[in-house]
């Protein structure tokens, strides 16, 4: 059974630094890309960070590029999103998500973990 | 990031047909096609369809996907009431190097 579970949220101020972790098993892990997903409070699905298979693949969306780093290790079947500068706006609900294929440029998200909540306020 | 287009709500009585639609353009939808997904109140996503309308495994043939030009289409026949939820539309986008997602469009089932 696939399961995808994230960890490391909180209540940061603006400014501060998170890290978010995601542990994935029951499927090979690095046969597959992976994303980040997040949600705000009662808004749609915004798409933040996707990695390639064996990270040589890596995007991100303008919202987040330039303070957001996503990476992986295969050896631990692990995917994290390094948060820094952290906004208001970046307050949500975030998922990590599994692609059908091992090429990041595609989205077909067909696993979801429950996601960890990322609260940014002063 | 542009998204991509959804109608934010369609209503349908039950035992209906509903088709949902996602508008882009020749970069996102028209290019690679829509991946559309299904989340109830409180639940993580859960995908129904992915490129070329190919329904993963588990997935009621219910719903089904196509795509004419730069929109995608998701139809539910027979409605149920555990179809009432929000339904998102996804792609990526080559000009943008980026996936982008629709608003998402709530189904109500009266």
């Amino acid at each position: 059974e696939v399961q995808l579970v994230e960890s490391g949220g909180g209540l940061v101020q603006p400014g501060r630094s998170l890290r978010l972790s995601c542990a994935a098993s029951g499927f090979t892990f690095d046969d597959y890309a992976m994303h980040w997903v997040r949600q705000a409070p009662g808004k749609g699905l915004e798409w933040v960070s996707g990695i390639s298979w064996n990270s040589g693949s890596i995007a991100y969306a303008d919202s987040v590029k330039g303070r957001f780093t996503i990476s992986r290790d295969n050896a631990k079947n692990s995917l994290y999103l390094q948060m820094n500068n952290l906004r208001t706006e970046d307050t949500a609900l975030y998922y990590c998500a599994k692609d059908i294929g091992y090429d990041s440029s595609a989205g077909d998200f067909d696993y979801w973990g429950q996601g960890t909540l990322v609260t940014v306020s002063s | 990031q542009a998204g991509l287009t959804q109608p934010p709500s369609v209503s349908k009585g039950l035992r209906q047909t509903a088709t949902l639609t996602c508008t882009g353009n020749s970069n996102n939808v028209g290019n690679q096609g829509a991946a559309w997904l299904q989340q109830h109140q409180g639940h993580p996503p859960k995908l129904l369809s992915y490129r070329n309308n190919n329904r993963p495994s588990g997935i009621s043939e219910r719903f089904s996907a196509s795509r004419s030009g730069n929109t995608a289409s998701l139809t539910i026949t027979g409605l149920q009431p555990e179809d009432e939820a929000d339904y998102y539309c996804s792609a990526w986008d080559s000009s943008l190097s980026a996936v982008v997602f629709g608003g998402g469009t709530k189904l109500t089932v009266l």
